[in-house]
């Protein structure tokens, strides 16, 4: 199946600051997914992007299809974006593959 | 919409008894996904449904763990005998459409499961 690597495992921001969070691919996907999992458990949807760019408020996100790798940024960080950020990209063989995951902390 | 329903949120049981975790998809979703999550594992595909039928049951431990989905709005996965090691936080998932634009995927709130 296909690797998903993200990267950095894990994060510690000050509130108020930037990040982006990178996730690559090791073959071709026709769908590419970026989720939250707050401290709570809950997987919340953030992005359907498997190519260009989308923005939804403080967050956007980019997907180079070509090259294999997608970028979520988050801007001006606020504790409550404090959880996991999942990467998942669905294949050929109709299945979605799941990065480790980026743990992030966002500090008052 | 509500979302995607499953139940129980907790499930404490003992070795050797029956779980059943249930879950509603979204209305209109056609596809639905079982995953597990552990700290070891990360999460995992157990197995996935489109209409109502079982297309890839792999990812499924192995024979006490099963899944049915009788109708568009209700599907199930029961493991029987349950064992210590099968304590995890079990995720329904549904979407529309993977082969088309436009198609998240959308998750329940999990079932955590725990067996003394």
């Amino acid at each position: 199946g296909i690797q998903v690597e993200q990267s950095p495992p894990d994060l510690i921001l000050q509130e108020g600051a930037n990040s982006t969070l990178r996730c690559n691919f090791s073959d071709s996907v026709n769908n590419l997914q970026w989720f939250h999992q707050n401290p709570w458990g809950q997987l919340i949807n953030l992005f359907y992007i498997p190519s260009g760019t989308k923005q939804n408020g403080r967050l956007s996100a980019t997907t180079v299809a070509t090259e294999r790798y997608s970028l979520l940024y988050i801007s001006s960080s606020q504790t409550t974006d404090s959880g996991v950020y999942f990467c998942a990209v669905w294949d050929t063989g109709n299945q979605f593959y799941f990065g480790t995951g980026t743990s992030l902390t966002v500090i008052p | 919409d509500a979302g995607v329903i499953q139940s129980p949120r907790h499930e404490v049981t003992e070795m050797g008894q029956e779980v059943t975790l249930r879950c509603k998809p979204i209305s209109g979703h056609d596809y639905l996904f079982w995953y597990r999550q552990t700290m070891m594992r990360g999460l995992e595909l157990l197995i996935y449904f489109n209409n109502n039928v079982p297309i890839d049951d792999s990812g499924m431990p192995e024979d006490r763990f099963s899944a049915k989905m009788p109708n568009a709005s209700f599907s199930t996965l029961k493991i029987q005998p349950s064992e210590p090691r099968d304590s995890a936080v079990y995720f329904c998932a549904s979407s529309s459409g993977q082969h088309t634009a436009g198609s998240p995927l959308h998750f329940g709130n999990g079932t955590r499961l725990t067996v003394t």
